[in-house]
């Protein structure tokens, strides 16, 4: 089975752009994270989706927002790009059980971002 | 606040050395898991514990969930240099979004 895949790997951007990150999760897995990854604040959660609506977020201001499909993909949109958005932001999907529990979340190889 | 204490949060010590590390909350976890992450990819799951008290062992890495499973720990025997990476360790409330420690670095020196 195919683990969790990132587009692009790499992008480098300026100030004020925006950007927007894709996620293909495990087949079958019904839910997608996102987490935003840099040295100093360690992993920090941006938001989830389950059956294309949002189930969880972050704190984060409201440039981060997200979607996802019906095939279960998603992507994430950062609007008016700050120098303090450089970050990798990893994708994480999981399957959810009965009782909406969310089981062993897998992490994809992330989207590793520079803002110029 | 951070719900997940880790420490330490850097170890660097030499092969063929043991070490532990700790994962540490005031809160019950339903689950807890354990990553280890390297430069450049993103975190990869090595084991997830269930039950307080339970003990699982992954080659020369043991992880054991606290009985209150409030805590955990990762000992590692006979550290070897492909041992350096970020463990991570994430605990899990039921449907809530996965709560993570900030990490340990570790560096195992030839």
């Amino acid at each position: 089975k195919a683990g969790v895949t990132q587009t692009p790997r790499y992008l480098i951007k300026t100030r004020g752009q925006q950007v927007t990150l894709s996620c293909s999760p495990i087949s079958g897995h019904r839910s997608v994270s996102w987490y935003q990854q840099t040295p100093g604040q360690g992993l920090q959660f941006l938001f989830e989706y389950f059956s294309e609506t949002q189930r969880n977020k972050g704190n984060f201001p409201g440039r981060f927002s997200g979607r996802q499909f019906s095939n279960s993909r998603s992507e994430m949109n950062v609007s008016t790009l700050e120098l303090g958005d450089s970050a990798l932001y990893l994708c994480a999907s999981s399957l959810v059980v009965a009782g909406g529990i969310q089981e062993t979340q897998y992490f994809g190889p992330g989207t590793r971002l520079l803002v110029l | 606040t951070q719900l997940l204490e880790q420490s330490p949060q850097f170890l660097s010590i030499q092969e063929g050395e043991n070490l532990t590390v700790y994962c540490n909350s005031s809160s019950v976890f339903s689950s807890l898991q354990w990553y280890r992450q390297e430069p450049g990819e993103g975190p990869v799951l090595l084991v997830t514990v269930v039950t307080g008290g339970e003990v699982k062992k992954l080659k020369r890495l043991t992880f054991q969930f606290g009985d209150a499973r409030k805590d955990s720990s990762l000992h590692i025997t006979a550290a070897q240099p492909g041992d350096t990476g970020l463990y991570l360790c994430a605990g899990a409330k039921g449907a809530q979004k996965l709560v993570f420690g900030q990490g340990t670095r570790l560096t195992i020196n030839p």
